[in-house]
């Protein structure tokens, strides 16, 4: 299994400022990414953290907005920039162990509230 | 696109009881189906997963069943407990990107059990 921290665990922003988010994995890991909860919904995938490379962004999503570094194999951003009330919002960072065939974990969660 | 669906989207048992959650995928390429526990404030936690190789996985009270002709598997909990009550979600991975780690989420059961 990862154990992985996430920082901060809750914000409150003003609307165009950004925030970055910090995972921190307690092993190496080769998959990391970075998912949206809105209040009372499901997880949405918004881009997959690449090491040493950029990220790969799902539909919806753009490096503009949502700008993430992977450094190393064990830690991850990611900046939500020129915040709006609509990127109130959990976001969650995962990793999956085992090269990309095994589990993926979940961190704690940001909850980020833009006023 | 790739899609998940999962019913029914509450669930309220009396303590004892047998609850089930079913879920249907669309990505005849998703070969893993993992599911997830979320409390309230916290991340998801992996409960049990599934592989396409097999057709059953049981772990104590949980246990997890996969149709693939049908593109369908479900959760099953027995002899609930109150601390079960939580928000449990489906996925399926997407089957030619990302290995096991790149998953697709079901809109989520929220399951009350009530003592």
């Amino acid at each position: 299994s990862a154990v992985i921290s996430q920082k901060p665990s809750r914000d409150i922003c003003q609307r165009g400022t950004s925030l970055t988010i910090q995972c921190q994995v307690d092993s190496q890991v080769t998959m990391m990414f970075w998912y949206r909860q809105q209040p009372g919904q499901s997880l949405t995938l918004i881009a997959t953290a690449n090491q040493g490379s950029e990220a790969t962004y799902e539909s919806g999503f753009v490096i503009d907005k949502f700008p993430i570094s992977r450094p190393n194999l064990t830690f991850s951003t990611l900046t939500v920039s020129n915040m709006s009330p609509e990127d109130s919002s959990i976001y969650l960072c995962s990793a999956g162990v085992g090269d990309g065939e095994g589990e993926a974990f979940f961190g704690q969660g940001t909850r980020l509230t833009v006023v | 696109g790739e899609n998940v669906e999962q019913h029914p989207s509450t669930l309220s048992v009396q303590e004892g009881d047998s609850a089930v959650i079913k879920c249907t995928y669309s990505d005849s390429a998703s070969n893993y189906f993992p599911w997830y526990k979320q409390e309230l404030g916290k991340g998801p936690q992996l409960i049990i997963d599934i592989r396409s190789n097999v057709g059953e996985k049981k772990d104590q009270r949980i246990a997890v069943t996969l149709n693939k002709t049908a593109k369908h598997f479900s959760l099953h909990i027995t002899e609930t407990q109150p601390e079960d009550s939580a928000v449990y979600f489906c996925a399926a991975n997407r089957g030619f990107s990302g290995g096991y780690n790149k998953l697709i989420f079901g809109a989520g059961t929220r399951l009350a059990v009530h003592p």
